[in-house]
């Protein structure tokens, strides 16, 4: 059963404009969350996090979201640049310790 | 630091044949983990270890699969006898008791059991 859902499976952006990811989860006890960004041949590296005490965390280029009502989490990039051309996992956790549920993905690629 | 390396980055093996996969983590870490990131169940969470020792190997899929961790600079997983279902590629990861839950990835193993 995948409590953390990642529905669009590849996105396509230009250049200088946004990139919009989107994370669904199931598990209303998640309260931490996490994005990693992989590239082929490597291990997935930590991006961004958020925890559920906020609503919004930026670092850089990237800010992501968090809609606890909703279940949904959003990751931001802007502007994108061709260094973006990954796949970035979102990943949740219940408690401030616990085991990381990963989504299935989205690939990314930023054509010039 | 080196960051989390793993040995090997490929291997191939026959069905039947016992796998080795070896992982030594960040040093200083105090928490080590094994995933399997396949096609179909994407990256899931095999095991993990505080302080060496196994604290949650639910993910583990069989009893032919089993890890240890002699030490905190090294951790194995096994797989025997491996089966063509167990072609994926393995990944280890370490972090600080922090509470952050950042994890720091190896580079994977990519087994493919023929």
């Amino acid at each position: 059963d995948q409590q953390v859902k990642q529905n669009s499976p590849s996105l396509s952006v230009q250049e200088g404009r946004i990139s919009i990811l989107n994370c669904d989860y199931t598990n209303s006890m998640f309260d931490y969350f996490l994005w990693y960004k992989k590239y082929p041949a490597e291990g997935p590296t930590f991006l961004i996090s958020i925890s559920s005490i906020k609503d919004k965390n930026e670092d850089g280029r990237f800010t992501v979201f968090l809609n606890k009502s909703a279940k949904h989490l959003s990751l931001h990039i802007v502007p994108s640049q061709p260094g973006d051309s990954a796949v970035y996992f979102c990943a949740a956790s219940a408690g401030s310790w616990g085991k990381l549920q990963f989504g299935a993905g989205t690939q990314v690629v930023v054509t010039p | 630091d080196a960051g989390v390396i793993q040995s090997p980055r490929h291997e191939v093996t026959e069905m039947g044949q016992e796998v080795t996969l070896r992982c030594k983590p960040i040093s200083g870490h105090d928490y080590l983990f094994w995933y399997r990131q396949t096609m179909m169940r994407g990256l899931e969470l095999l095991i993990y270890f505080n302080n060496n020792v196994p604290i949650d190997d639910s993910g583990m899929p069989e009893d032919r699969f089993s890890a240890k961790m002699p030490n905190a600079s090294f951790s194995t997983l096994k797989i025997q006898p491996s089966e063509p279902r167990d072609s994926a590629v393995y990944f280890c990861a370490s972090s600080f008791t922090s509470g952050n839950l950042e994890q720091y990835f190896g580079p994977g193993t990519r087994l493919t059991v023929t």
